[in-house]
């Protein structure tokens, strides 16, 4: 069974923290996707990876970078964390060789105290 | 930048009942798509429509894509207790783009 596995469900950090969120998937997929998931707001995106040391900003970018030294893997990096970036956190990957669909992570519950 | 809006934004009908939830966008479109998410966790991908089908299958769901009207709908038949969950629809812009626009979401709860 494809998988995107996101290394922590729940997680809890301190203000001004630097803070990693780790996504792989085993697929072989070229674009990766991370999204963050308010209420009333749906889900926004904030980094994307068309390929392996590619990345592309989204919708919301600030406060967060990204990391893609591999193919496999794609890391969300909070810079200095801040209470407004508590969130869940969904990572997607794709394939980038027809027209499917994302598979996502089960989300990371971020609180940031 | 929301693109897709999920009309109603909440439904609650019994088992055994069909859903129909609506997508309308703003911009053309390459494809859409439908996902479906339960509480607290992350997006299952359920159907993928292109811009030039008009009705697509899958199971006991069934999509509509009205392009003219900039408008789909996801129908599901006979539902379950096992349905309940958020239903989003995202659209794919230009077929080089690599992203997908989400809506906002609407909360289906089944009643036993």
């Amino acid at each position: 069974d494809v998988k995107v596995t996101q290394s922590s469900r729940y997680l809890v950090k301190r203000t001004g923290e630097k803070v990693f969120l780790e996504c792989v998937q085993d697929m072989d997929h070229e674009n990766m996707f991370w999204y963050r998931q308010d209420p009333g707001l749906g889900l926004r995106l904030i980094y994307f990876s068309y390929d392996v040391k590619m990345k592309e900003k989204g919708d919301i970018p600030e406060g967060y970078s990204v990391s893609r030294e591999k193919k496999e893997r794609f890391s969300l990096i909070l810079e200095s964390a801040s209470t407004n970036q508590t969130s869940m956190y969904l990572c997607a990957s794709r394939d980038n060789r027809g027209n499917y669909g994302y598979t996502f992570g089960s989300g990371t519950r971020l609180t940031v105290v | 930048s929301q693109q897709g809006e999920e009309d109603p934004q909440a439904l609650s009908i019994q088992e055994g009942e069909n859903a129909t939830m609506n997508c309308s966008y703003k911009t053309s479109i390459n494809n859409l798509q439908w996902y479906r998410q339960n509480s607290g966790r992350g997006l299952v991908h359920l159907i993928l429509i292109r811009s030039n089908e008009r009705e697509k299958h899958s199971g006991r769901l069934r999509v509509t894509l009205d392009t003219s009207k900039k408008s789909s709908s996801l129908l599901i038949t006979a539902s379950r207790a096992a349905d309940t969950a958020s239903y989003f629809c995202a659209t794919r812009q230009e077929a080089g783009s690599y992203q997908l626009t989400f809506g906002k979401g609407t909360k289906l709860s089944v009643i036993p």
